[in-house]
Parts: C-alpha cells; sequence; structure tokens
C-alpha cells in the first residue's frame, strides 16, 4: 500500500544553517504530496504542497519539489530560524485511494540559538 | 472566526469509563478526521466523515465510535477506555478528502487513561 518514510529526528542545527529533511514515498498512482508542520502546543498545520511531478512547493522560506522519479519531496530552507523548530510531516494523498491522506512518522527539528 | 475547536484539551480517565471528544468547525467544511498522535506512529486515521451522516473507519478503528449528526460537528466517543488509548487526538477538516486540498486540524486533546 501507500506509504511515507521521512528521516527520523531528532534533528539539531544551529540557527542560519541549512536543512534538509528526507522524505520519500510509496505510491501506485499519481499521488499530492504534503509537507505539514506542528508548532509545540498546537495542532498541524499545511507547511506546502505540490499536485504533480516536478511542482515545487514553496512558503516560509522552505521549499521541497516533487520528484517522481526518485520518489521523494525532500524539504529544505536555506536558513533556518529558532522559531522553525517545530515537528514536521511529510504526507501524501492519492486520487481514488480510499480519500484520505498518509502521514510520515514526522522529524522533530531543534534550532539552537 | 473561531475555524476548528476541540474539547476537552485535557482529559484524564479511568480505564472502563466512556469519554466523549468533540469536535466543531465553523467553516461548513463536507470532511472531518480524526487521528491520534502517538510517539514513533506518527499520525494515525481513526475515523472519517464525508458529510453528516456518512462515517467511515480508518486504520485504527477499534475501540471508537463517531458521530456526525451535524456538518459542524464531529465527536469521537471512546466506548471503554484502555491505557492503550492514551495519546493527543486531532480533528482535523477540508472541503474535498484531502486529495489535494488542504486539512485544517484542531489544538488536539491530550487524552490520559489511568
Amino acid at each position: 500500500g501507500d506509504s511515507v518514510t521521512q528521516m527520523e529526528g531528532p534533528v539539531t542545527l544551529s540557527e542560519e544553517a541549512f536543512l534538509t529533511i528526507n522524505c520519500t514515498y510509496t505510491a501506485t498512482g499519481y499521488p499530492s504530496l504534503f509537507w505539514y508542520v506542528q508548532y509545540p502546543g498546537e495542532g498541524l498545520q499545511l507547511l506546502l504542497k505540490a499536485t504533480k511531478a516536478d511542482d515545487k512547493g514553496s512558503n516560509k522560506g522552505f521549499e521541497a519539489t516533487y520528484r517522481k522519479e526518485t520518489t521523494s519531496f525532500h524539504l529544505e530552507k536555506g536558513s533556518v530560524q529558532v522559531s522553525d523548530s517545530a515537528v514536521y510531516f511529510c504526507a501524501l494523498s492519492e486520487m481514488n485511494r480510499d480519500d484520505k491522506i498518509i502521514f510520515g512518522k514526522g522529524t522533530r527539528l531543534h534550532i539552537l540559538p | 472566526d473561531a475555524g476548528i475547536t476541540q474539547s476537552p484539551r485535557y482529559k484524564i480517565t479511568e480505564t472502563g469509563r466512556q469519554v466523549t471528544l468533540m469536535c466543531h468547525q465553523t467553516w461548513s467544511h463536507s470532511y472531518m478526521f480524526w487521528y491520534r498522535q502517538d510517539l514513533g506512529h506518527g499520525l494515525r486515521l481513526i475515523y472519517y466523515s464525508a458529510a453528516a451522516d456518512i462515517t467511515d473507519k480508518g486504520e485504527v478503528s477499534d475501540g471508537y465510535v463517531v458521530s456526525r449528526s451535524k456538518t459542524e460537528n464531529f465527536p469521537l466517543t471512546l466506548e471503554s477506555a484502555t491505557r492503550s488509548q492514551t495519546s493527543v487526538y486531532f480533528c482535523a477538516s477540508s472541503t474535498t478528502s484531502g486529495i489535494t486540498d488542504t486539512q485544517y486540524f484542531g489544538p488536539g486533546t491530550r487524552l490520559t487513561v489511568l
């Protein structure tokens, strides 16, 4: 079945460092891909999404490119801030597949000042 | 604009008790979802609803019951709580099923079963 695998955390970086959080997926068709972020004590909120191959989603300095050839959707940011400390979830949803979204297990990110 | 709210935010109960977690959204979204979040498992879908009076099971539905008599409300009931149901529960909604649409999450309910 469909699945999402993301790198295990926690990931600890210094402020202004470059961030990559890896996400790969397994799907039989052509899924839409998402990154959600969960700040401490809050629910998840959409960070960015891409609906077809080679699309790039971007928001708040974060980017991710839908790579069908490598079945990946890695999250990147050029210069992280302390306020980026959160848990990040990669997710997919596939047309005509039970109308649900599948989440990865989440990657906790700590940014040190 | 209240968005999506959950109550209570924190709940402690005992094994065997019935517990109901409430979810309310003000957007008139068609779809609503219940997830549980546990360390090492990420988010797992418990139940979802495509519209009022239409519900369907998710990945981990055993021990849970839902209803949706009104579009804006989607309560989740633990019929006889067990320790394994200690978790953080999130309600979410979307205009479609989330295939290409955004899911909007509530702030969560932290449930502890003693």
